[in-house]
């Protein structure tokens, strides 16, 4: 299976700093990267998708402001949580979306645990 | 219509038991139909998938039953085993659109 990686598997800040995390699509190129949030005992949340080169897309709900993404090449992706508060701590996942046949496989990295204290 | 519906919320069953998921959709457009494995404090692994020109997909202990007539699809596991205790989300996709989860199934196996 195709791997996705994330750094930092998890990360503590002081509340009104910036936060970035990195997603790698480490052996394939994705056409899209995905940004989720996820909270405890729930679903995943879309938060953007973001393709190389191009302006993420936003979910309705989400402030582009806060978490700025941006996707640099075909296997990276960086979403930065500018001034981080308190209730911005979650569990963000990446996953990125590779071409197989006529079909679009999705590969989720091993997510991020935020904490803002 | 861009729901998929899961059930149930929570199962618990026997080692060496065969535990069931079931989904259900309305979009006639999804045309992927993978299922997520996800352990506490990790992301989500993709498990299984299967197109809507089968009606069965097994790998394994996993098996993936679908019912294009019904809209719904369900995951089988055969002989489950402690180790398989996660939750798992049914998932469909239609084209390049955005994957769209079910709510999710915490899955317990007693040993």
């Amino acid at each position: 299976g195709a791997v996705v990686s994330q750094h930092p598997s998890w990360v503590i800040c002081k509340s009104g700093t910036s936060v970035k995390i990195e997603c790698r699509s480490l052996d394939f190129q994705a056409t899209t990267m995905f940004w989720y949030r996820q909270f405890p005992k729930q679903s995943l949340m879309l938060m953007a998708t973001s393709n190389e080169g191009s302006k993420a897309t936003y979910e309705q709900g989400v402030e582009k402001d806060k978490f700025l993404i941006n996707h640099a090449s075909l296997t990276l992706s960086t979403l930065t949580v500018t001034s981080a508060h308190p209730e911005d701590s979650s569990f963000y996942i990446c996953s990125a979306r590779r071409l197989a046949g006529n079909y679009n496989e999705q590969f989720f990295g091993p997510g991020t645990r935020l904490t803002v204290l | 219509q861009q729901q998929v519906k899961q059930s149930p919320q929570s199962l618990i069953v026997q080692k060496g038991g065969i535990s069931i998921i079931n989904c259900a959709y309305e979009n006639t457009a999804f045309d992927y139909f993978p299922w997520y494995q996800q352990f506490p404090g990790k992301g989500p692994a993709l498990l299984i998938a299967i197109r809507p020109d089968v009606s069965e997909k097994k790998e394994g202990r996993f098996t993936i039953s679908f019912n294009k007539s019904a809209k719904q699809f369900s995951l089988h596991i055969m002989d489950s085993q402690p180790g398989d205790s996660a939750t798992y989300f049914c998932a469909a996709i239609s084209g390049a659109q955005k994957l769209v989860f079910g709510q999710g199934t915490r899955l317990t196996i007693n040993p």
